[in-house]
């Protein structure tokens, strides 16, 4: 079973609008963390945001913020005032910090256009 | 801090030869990790390094690959007798626990630039 979801494999937003980009998750650890990720065409993976699983407040991060529903395992990244620099693949990544378990799960990532 | 750096940026060649990548991360990172990206896809768990200690290896990580991070400072991933199913993006990752209150204490992995590999 897939342990990240991403159920939009593009998005089409105008300038200067808000996004919402969909990720939900399957685990069973209590403790986890989600990272969001964005990979423009040059290919390197640029770090985002994160939210732990005992995190009580939604994380931000400038422009950027994670819409946390731990009850219905979603954690959806939230673009204010979209840019034309925002296009890009987007990718969410779990890790469960189980003992020994040092590696990100990722889903397939969602490819983010914006139109000026 | 120049962040993770990995050389060479591009790569092609010939079925069956082999190659060699390397990985240099942030200086003050004492874990390093390896992953592969085909086209369209998330990336791929390879192998985890903390200092020299490779601790983890992905099942994806047949026995034509092989990491080594000698000094617990860069990294080289070899593949030999590649195989064009082994054309794709391959990236590092470092990062450094630290404690509670630090943004970094999430373990946060930086990425470098990658390196792409085509094999003909």
């Amino acid at each position: 079973a897939q342990k990240i979801t991403q159920t939009q494999p593009g998005m089409f937003v105008q300038e200067k609008e808000a996004v919402t980009l969909d990720c939900t998750y399957d685990t069973s650890d209590q403790s986890y963390g989600l990272f969001w990720y964005k990979q423009p065409s040059s290919g390197e993976m640029i770090f985002l945001i994160y939210q732990g699983s005992y995190d009580e407040q939604n994380a931000t991060e400038g422009r950027y913020s994670l819409n946390f529903q731990k009850a219905r395992k979603s954690a959806n990244l939230v673009i204010s005032a979209s840019q034309l620099g925002d296009s890009a693949m987007y990718f969410c990544a779990m890790r469960e910090w189980g003992d020994s378990n040092y590696q990100l799960i990722w889903g397939a990532g969602t490819k983010l256009i914006i139109k000026p | 801090d120049t962040g993770v750096s990995q050389d060479p940026r591009h790569k092609i060649t010939k079925r069956g030869q082999n190659v060699t990548f390397r990985c240099d991360p942030i200086s003050e990172h004492n874990r390093l990790y390896w992953y592969r990206q085909t086209l369209g896809q998330g990336p791929e768990f390879l192998t985890y390094f903390q200092n020299e200690a490779q601790l983890e290896k992905s099942r994806l990580l047949s026995d034509r690959f092989s990491a080594e991070r000698p000094k617990g400072s860069f990294s080289t991933l070899e593949i030999q007798r590649t195989e064009q199913g082994d054309s794709a993006m391959y990236l590092c990752a470092s990062s450094h626990p630290s404690g509670a209150g630090d943004r970094a204490s999430t373990d946060t992995q930086y990425f470098g630039p990658g390196t792409r590999l085509t094999v003909l």
